[in-house]
């Protein structure tokens, strides 16, 4: 385990379902990113949310739907996706800019999600 | 636009051989230039981290290098084994702590026995 732990691993929706996607961090990280990837594409930047508050919505869909209670968790709230939507959504965290070059980004597992 | 060409979506080479993974950037000015290593159904994994002005920088069989000028990281796998087959990821990070994080489609390196 890296120390992000996401949950479901995968997840089967149909385009009119409603779910949630969790992200868990307990190393600290002031930052946690939403990232979307898709197969032989590189990964895309979802949101960004940095000591809670969102800094960064990178022109995704409003069917995707993020919240950060606090800085050890992080929700996307999903509802009406798109085939097109599936792909594998990977959280990951990070300690402050100064930091980082330690570090890195760390990751978690991510969750498959398929819409059907 | 900002764009990450890495050399070629999949390599395969000999165990014991040295792996040598390309990471090309244009429209870019990084500060850091990361590599990752991700395996199948998994997030990736931070493997090392080289800043604009540092030109070479090692971590046991692993080794990076930085051409600013070219615009390039070299990312070598010495003595390498099976068990290095994954997808290499590079990464590009610019100076201010805002500054997005962009990554490469990764190289899918196989090491046969």
């Amino acid at each position: 385990e890296t120390g992000v732990t996401q949950t479901p691993r995968h997840l089967v929706m149909g385009m009119t379902n409603k779910k949630s996607l969790k992200c868990e961090q307990h190393l600290g990280h002031n930052a946690m990113y939403w990232y979307k990837q898709s197969a032989k594409k590189p990964l895309e930047l979802m949101f960004v949310y940095n000591f809670k508050e969102q800094t960064e919505n990178n022109s995704v869909p409003s069917r995707f739907s993020p919240e950060c209670p606090n800085s050890s968790h992080l929700f996307l709230h999903l509802h009406t996706l798109q085939p097109e939507d599936s792909a594998l959504y990977l959280c990951a965290s990070s300690q402050a800019p100064q930091d980082r070059s330690l570090y890195g980004y760390t990751f978690g597992s991510g969750t498959r999600l398929t819409v059907v | 636009s900002q764009k990450i060409e890495q050399n070629s979506e999949a390599l395969n080479i000999q165990e014991g051989k040295t792996a040598t993974l390309t990471c090309n950037y244009t429209n870019y000015s990084p500060a850091y230039l990361q590599w990752y290593r991700q395996d199948p159904g998994r997030g990736p994994v931070f493997l090392l981290l080289i800043r604009e002005n540092e030109k070479e920088k090692r971590k046991e069989r692993l080794k990076v290098t930085f051409d600013t000028t070219l615009k390039q990281s070299l990312f070598h796998i010495t003595a390498s084994q099976p068990a290095d087959s994954a997808t290499y990821l590079c990464a590009l990070e610019g100076y201010s702590s805002a500054s997005k994080i962009i990554f490469g489609s990764g190289t899918r390196l196989s090491i046969r026995p």
